[in-house]
């Protein structure tokens, strides 16, 4: 595709559920960042993945996140047991190299309430 | 840590006034630095960096300069359209693929 993508764009989950939120990164780009933007807030970094190696993984606020992307293309990101304090818009963002600094390009986002 | 304080909003302009949003930073080495901007609906999208102290980005009729001594890396326009309402973010990075933003700045440009 032509950007980022990311579905869903808005989740509404009941606390306790698990959700996944997906994330296509745009063809060939190496590198995948997760993002968790809070309203009113800049997007704080979770997570670093160079193909299908997670790199950094000191963004991720619990254990009860977890992200993967077993193919070094689309990525999943996965809450499980969400509360309320994770509501909030979830970033993906991709660039196409690691070896130097290249432009991160985003998705819309996801959209998450907690209720 | 490394960080970015930017101006808070909302900022609120008339058509074709100079916009000015205030960015500082705190950093222990050399970080190149970035302004995002969020338009309504949209992904964010890099709007201009600038990589070492007094290199000037520009994009759109946008600029930054990159000033060590003051810490600033302040985005300015001279004449701002309804087209430029967007959100705003500063942002910092210490090392490749470490990416540290601001909270952002909401403009709004009426006609």
């Amino acid at each position: 595709g032509a950007g980022v993508s990311q579905s869903p764009r808005y989740k509404v989950a009941k606390r306790g559920q698990d959700v996944a939120l997906r994330c296509d990164p745009i063809s060939g780009h190496v590198s995948l960042f997760w993002y968790q933007q809070a309203l009113g807030q800049g997007p704080e970094f979770l997570t670093y993945f160079q193909n299908e190696a997670q790199l950094d993984k000191s963004g991720l606020p619990s254990d009860r996140f977890f992200a993967e992307r077993p193919e070094g293309s689309v990525s999943t990101l996965k809450i499980q047991r969400t509360q309320q304090e994770d509501s909030a818009v979830y970033l993906c963002a991709s660039s196409f190299d690691a070896s130097s600094y290249n432009e991160q390009f985003f998705g819309p986002g996801t959209r998450l309430t907690v209720l | 840590g490394d960080s970015v304080t930017q101006m808070e909003g909302p900022v609120t302009l008339s058509e074709e006034a100079f916009l000015t949003i205030n960015c500082t930073y705190t950093a222990t080495g050399y970080p190149s630095l970035f302004w995002y901007v969020q338009y309504p609906g949209e992904g964010l999208q890099l709007l201009l960096k600038a990589t070492k102290a007094d290199d000037k980005g520009s994009n759109k009729g946008f600029e930054a300069t990159y000033r060590k001594e003051t810490t600033s890396f302040h985005l300015e326009k001279g004449s701002v359209q309804v087209s430029d309402s967007a959100v705003y973010f500063c942002a910092l990075s210490p090392s490749i693929n470490d990416m540290r933003f601001g909270a952002g700045t909401r403009l709004t440009v009426k006609p």
